[in-house]
């Protein structure tokens, strides 16, 4: 079936500084992936949704400016947590989906997630 | 915000008894998923079902769907140890082909299946 690889699996890093999460879809082509975020022991809230070659559309209350998603490539997205703090410590799971009939299709694809600790 | 509302939050039961959890949501839907999260780890789709279908089934899950009370069950017939997991549904409220739709999630009921 469709695969979805997102790296890093677990960050640490320092407050104040950035980190970049990628999330590939292996063997189809993305047109639309969306990015969630998971705090511990309760469900996915999602952040933004990203069509390859045009901005990302954001929830309401999520900060564009601090969580910046890239959708270059019909195969890779990237979030970016600007100028982390520790309350962005959190598990990021992105979602990749096709085009219905082709490979991914209609379906929604996960990645593994990503563990975030600001320290 | 969520659209679905699953109970019961929690569930513990004997391996090979079922295990039955259900999904409400609020607006109208294309489709409800059904998914499963292992700890720490991303998701896993278990089943889907259109609006226009009433039950489902694959392998040990079925699924129901009433539209007309905005609900659904997942039952899980004879569970085993490895069903032990965070089960969410998620709603799908965009078209088949429609670029708007997107998946809202429930907040996810915690199964543990007792060896």
């Amino acid at each position: 079936g469709a695969v979805v690889s997102q790296h890093p699996s677990r960050v640490i890093c320092k407050s104040g500084t950035s980190v970049k999460i990628e999330c590939r879809s292996l063997d189809f082509q993305a047109t639309t992936m969306f990015w969630y975020r998971q705090f511990p022991k309760q469900s996915l809230m999602l952040m933004a949704t990203s069509n390859e070659g045009s901005k990302a559309t954001y929830e309401q209350g999520v900060e564009k400016d601090k969580f910046l998603i890239n959708h270059a490539s019909l195969t890779l997205s990237t979030l970016t947590v600007t100028s982390a703090h520790p309350e962005d410590s959190s598990f990021y799971i992105c979602s990749a989906r096709g085009d219905p009939g082709k490979k991914g299709g209609y379906g929604y694809t996960f990645g593994s997630g990503t563990r975030l600790t600001v320290v | 915000s969520q659209q679905g509302e699953e109970d019961p939050q929690a569930l513990s039961i004997q391996e090979g008894e079922n295990a039955t959890m259900n999904c409400s949501y609020k607006t109208s839907i294309n489709n409800l998923q059904w998914y499963r999260q292992n700890s720490g780890r991303g998701l896993v789709h278990l089943i889907l079902i259109r609006s226009n279908e009433r039950e489902k089934h694959s392998g040990r899950l079925r699924v129901t769907l009433d539209t007309s009370k905005k609900s659904s069950s997942l039952l899980i017939t004879a569970s085993r140890a490895a069903d032990t997991a965070s089960y969410f549904c998620a709603t799908d409220t965009g078209f088949h082909t429609g670029a708007n739709s997107k998946l809202t999630f429930g907040k996810g009921i915690t199964l543990s299946v007792r060896p």
